[in-house]
Order: structure tokens, then C-alpha cells, then sequence
């Protein structure tokens, strides 16, 4: 079976500050993680995936995100934070199965102060 | 541009009515997702479709009725049996069903509301 948690429904940083979104997955099979983005009232957009090879995934608008095995860890990172960053970010976990069926968790809403 | 489109962005609903979500994408993907976003619970998969033809139920599948007929589209039925259907629908897709790993293409979503 596989599950998502993010810790923290809302995170709230400064402008320039450091952005930190965790996310801690369960899976009985290698996992294939993703990180999605979604603005008000809008669809999902990935923003970064690991599937194999490199640990430390880059994405889009200055996001990563580093797979940590040992921890079952898919934290996402950006070094500063823009305002319009603000959003709200989905984790998802596939793998396994006879179909690409994704396993959301969430969400985090990202406040990002002036 | 290749995507996925849904129509209509708002739909109201009379209770013991049903309706239809369209999505329809041109991304020739072969795989097609429904899911259902309520605040603070994530994505539920409501049906999915791995090819022309084919469909298996989701976790919520109760209440709801697609059709595969063609590639392109997958329109959601939400019927009066379903107790609950205010929220906002999002259909996605992907290039292959059958294979983990593949990432899903996401609509804009529509916004349902039962008056």
C-alpha cells in the first residue's frame, strides 16, 4: 500500500526566506514522487519528479526536491521565496499496480509575506 | 497547444439533478483521470480509464458515470445519487496507464455547486 503525508497545512514564510515543504511517503514497492503546484481556482502543475537515478531532482521556477530513502522523505525546497510562490502544493506517490495510479496527500498552502 | 480542456469552469446544480463535466485533452495520452478535490482532503480518484472502451471505479466511484468512446475525451457524469457533489473536479491524464511513473497532465478544473 502506499500513502502521502505532508506535514503542515499551512506554511507561512518572508519574502527572500527559505521555503520548506515536507512530505514522507509509504511504499511497499520503489516509489516514483512528484510535486505539484496549484493557484487558486486552477489545475495542478508538476513542478519537479523522481523517478530513478539522482537523489536531488531540479524543477521548475527554482524548486527541488532530494529523495531520501532511509527517511522515506521527498522534501521540497527553494532558496528564497518569491510572493508568487504563494500556492498550494501537492506531494504524490505512485508505483505499483497494474495502472499509474497517484496517491495524493493533502497539501500545504504557502503563504508568503512582503 | 497540446492539453487538456474541461468545460464548463462553474456549473450549478439543482438537487436531484444530473450533470455532465466535460474533459476532453489532445495530448493523444492513451490513460484519463478523474478525481474530486474537497479542502484540506487532497485528490480522490473518482474513475479512470486506461484505454478507448475501458473504465474501473476509483475510491469514490458512488454517484458518478463516465463513457471512453473516444481517446481524446472522458466525460464525468455526476448523478442525483451522489449525496455530496459540491466541490471542484479535475480531470487529468497520462501518456500510458499501465506504467508507474508516468506523470498526469492536469485540466483547470470545473467548480460544481448543488444549490
Amino acid at each position: 500500500a502506499q500513502s502521502v503525508t505532508q506535514l503542515g497545512s499551512h506554511v507561512s514564510v518572508s519574502e527572500g526566506a527559505l521555503v520548506l515543504l515536507r512530505c514522507n511517503y509509504s511504499s511497499s514497492v520503489p516509489p516514483y514522487l512528484f510535486w505539484y503546484v496549484q493557484y487558486p481556482n486552477q489545475g495542478l502543475q508538476l513542478l519537479l519528479k523522481y523517478t530513478t537515478g539522482a537523489t536531488l531532482v531540479k524543477g521548475i521556477n527554482g524548486f527541488e526536491a532530494e529523495f531520501k530513502k532511509s527517511e522515506t522523505s521527498f522534501h521540497l525546497t527553494k532558496p528564497s521565496a518569491h510572493m508568487s510562490d504563494a500556492a498550494e502544493y501537492f506531494c504524490a506517490v505512485s508505483g505499483g499496480g497494474n495502472f499509474n495510479k497517484f496517491y495524493f496527500g493533502s497539501g500545504t498552502k504557502l503563504n508568503v509575506k512582503p | 497547444d497540446g492539453g487538456i480542456t474541461q468545460s464548463p469552469k462553474y456549473l450549478f446544480r439543482k438537487e436531484g439533478q444530473n450533470v455532465t463535466l466535460s474533459c476532453e485533452q489532445n495530448l493523444n495520452h492513451d490513460a484519463m483521470y478523474w478525481y474530486r478535490q474537497d479542502p484540506g482532503q487532497g485528490l480522490r480518484l473518482i474513475y479512470y480509464s486506461q484505454i478507448v472502451n475501458d473504465f474501473q471505479k476509483g475510491d469514490i466511484a458512488e454517484g458518478y458515470s463516465v463513457s471512453r468512446e473516444k481517446k481524446e475525451s472522458f466525460p464525468l457524469t455526476v448523478t442525483s445519487a451522489q449525496k455530496n457533489p459540491t466541490a471542484f473536479y479535475l480531470c487529468a491524464s497520462s501518456i500510458r496507464g499501465g506504467r508507474a511513473g508516468n506523470e498526469q497532465f492536469f485540466g483547470p478544473g470545473t467548480r460544481l455547486t448543488v444549490l
